[in-house]
C-alpha cells in the first residue's frame, strides 16, 4: 500500500492554464507538506498544513493554493501558470506530535511538471 | 541565500569501504538535523536524524556526526553497498516550526561493486 501518493505523476501544459496536483495520504498523519524542487535541485517548502494551521513559505506566490478536503488529502492548485512553475512538485506529510520532534515526514513521488 | 550547503554534488565509492557526506549550515537556529536518501523518480525516505544537543547517533550502517561549533553535520555509511547508491539530502528543521524541513541540494553517492 501506498503511504502517500500524487496524481498526476506527469503534468505537461501551456503557459496560463489553470491545473491541480492531488496528494493522499493513508498514515493517519495530521500535517500535509507541499514542497518545490527546482531545476537546480533545491527542495523548497511551499506550504505546511494541519486542521489547525496553514503556513505559507512567503516567497510562494498566491497563484498557488493548498486545498484539503479532509486530513488525509491536500491538493495543489496552481492558477494562471508560468514558465517558471515547471519543477517537481512533492508531497509529505507527517506525525504532528507535541515534543516528539524530528517530525520525520513521508515524501510521495513527485509530480513533474512541464509547462510550455 | 542557501542556509545549508552539499558542497560535493557527487561522491564516487568503491563497495566495502566507507562513504562520508558533508553538510554545512549557517544558522544556529535549527534543532534537528536530518539526512533523507532519494532514487530515481520516488520521493525522498528518511534515514536517520540527530538532535542539537547530541553530537553522535548511529543506526546499523549509518552513523550522523553533529559539530555544533563549525555547524557541521556528517553521514558515514560503512561499509558502504551498491544498494546505497542514491541522492543524499541533508535537512535541518526547527522544533515549534509545524516540523518544515530546509533541504541542501543533494549529494549523488555511487557506490561501485
Amino acid at each position: 500500500d501506498t503511504a502517500v501518493s500524487q496524481t498526476p505523476k506527469y503534468l505537461v501544459t501551456q503557459m496560463g492554464n489553470d491545473k491541480s496536483i492531488k496528494c493522499e495520504q493513508n498514515l493517519g498523519h495530521d500535517t500535509m507538506y507541499w514542497y518545490k524542487q527546482d531545476s537546480k535541485k533545491f527542495l523548497k517548502i511551499m506550504f505546511s498544513y494541519n486542521n489547525k494551521e496553514l503556513i505559507i513559505n512567503e516567497t510562494v506566490p498566491n497563484r498557488f493554493s493548498p486545498k484539503s478536503p479532509d486530513k488525509a488529502h491536500l491538493n495543489l492548485h496552481i492558477n494562471s501558470l508560468e514558465l517558471g512553475d515547471s519543477a517537481v512538485y512533492f508531497c509529505a506529510s507527517s506525525q504532528d506530535s507535541l515534543g516528539q520532534f524530528p517530525y520525520e515526514q513521508f515524501f510521495g513521488p513527485g509530480t513533474r511538471l512541464t509547462v510550455l | 541565500d542557501q542556509q545549508v550547503k552539499q558542497n560535493s554534488p557527487s561522491l564516487s565509492v568503491q563497495e566495502g569501504r566507507i562513504s562520508i557526506l558533508n553538510c554545512d549550515y549557517t544558522n544556529s537556529m535549527f534543532d534537528y538535523f536530518l539526512w533523507y536518501k532519494k532514487y530515481p523518480a520516488e520521493g525522498p525516505t528518511f534515514l536517520i536524524s540527530i538532535s542539537s544537543i547530541k553530537d553522535k547517533n548511529e543506526d546499523g550502517r549509518f552513523t550522523v556526526f553533529l559539530n555544533k561549533s563549525a555547524k557541521h553535520l556528517s553521514l558515514h555509511i560503512v561499509p558502504s553497498q551498491p544498494g546505497d547508491s542514491a541522492v543524499y539530502f541533508c535537512a535541518l528543521q526547527r522544533g515549534g516550526s509545524q516540523g518544515n524541513l530546509i533541504f541542501g541540494k543533494g549529494t549523488k553517492l555511487s557506490v561501485k561493486p
